[in-house]
């Protein structure tokens, strides 16, 4: 267990309507990523942080943007959620050996 | 980017029966790893296993770094077993690109 949470778990949320959605770890690992999976596609990389205040895009970053100001919290943000961003959000850990380990994951439905 | 297929995408296997999942990536790496999503959704790390070969119990994984491969090994099949298995590969270690799965079901 890599002591990884996620709130909420479960959101349905409106079109247009901003979302927040929070990771928070307890063990102070360096790496921290935000998935999405959609049925077809496996988890696909949306953004990664690699420290305080330090972040990058990943290869579904349109719409979606990333704030991390402290090294437990790393935060995904939906400016302006659409309907196409309906999915299951994981956020993970890299530990010390390279590993990634996974939090319990979010369902996010936009109507 | 890297491309990572699966095989097979979908298989049914009979309780106590013996499986062997495939991942073929497109370039060289020096990550590789195995999880597992169990059917609530779980994701487990299984295998950290950029090259070589590892046993955990009933599983056991093998890469072939040189000839872009990995397997996955699942003997005694049991129910709980069931799930999606992902394979994720990458070049350095601050990311990894995953394949679409395979999901398998074990009957008892």
């Amino acid at each position: 267990d890599a002591g990884i949470t996620q709130s909420p778990r479960h959101k349905v949320t409106e079109t247009g309507t901003p979302v927040t959605l929070r990771c928070h770890q307890t063990e102070n690992h360096r790496y921290m990523y935000w998935y999405r999976q959609d049925p077809g596609h496996g988890l696909r990389l949306i953004h990664y942080s690699y420290g305080v205040k330090d972040t990058d895009k990943g290869e579904v970053s349109d719409g979606y943007s990333v704030s991390r100001s402290k090294t437990e919290d790393f935060l995904l943000t939906l400016e302006s959620a659409t309907s196409s961003q309906t999915s299951v959000y994981f956020c993970a850990i890299r530990g010390d050996g390279y590993e990634q380990y996974f939090g319990p994951g979010t369902r996010l439905t936009v109507t | 980017g890297i491309q990572v297929e699966q095989s097979p995408p979908d298989l049914i296997l009979q309780e106590g029966a013996n499986s062997t999942l495939r991942c073929n990536f497109s370039d060289s790496v020096n990550n590789l790893q195995w999880f597992h999503q169990n059917p609530w959704g779980q994701l487990i790390n299984l295998f950290y296993i950029p090259s070589g070969t590892k046993q955990n119990g009933r599983l056991s994984a093998t890469t072939v770094a040189t000839e872009r491969y990995s397997l996955l090994y699942i003997s005694s099949s049991q129910t709980t077993d069931s799930g999606v298995y992902f394979c994720a590969v990458g070049r350095g270690y601050q990311k990894v690109t995953f394949g679409t799965g395979t999901k398998l079901q074990v009957i008892p």
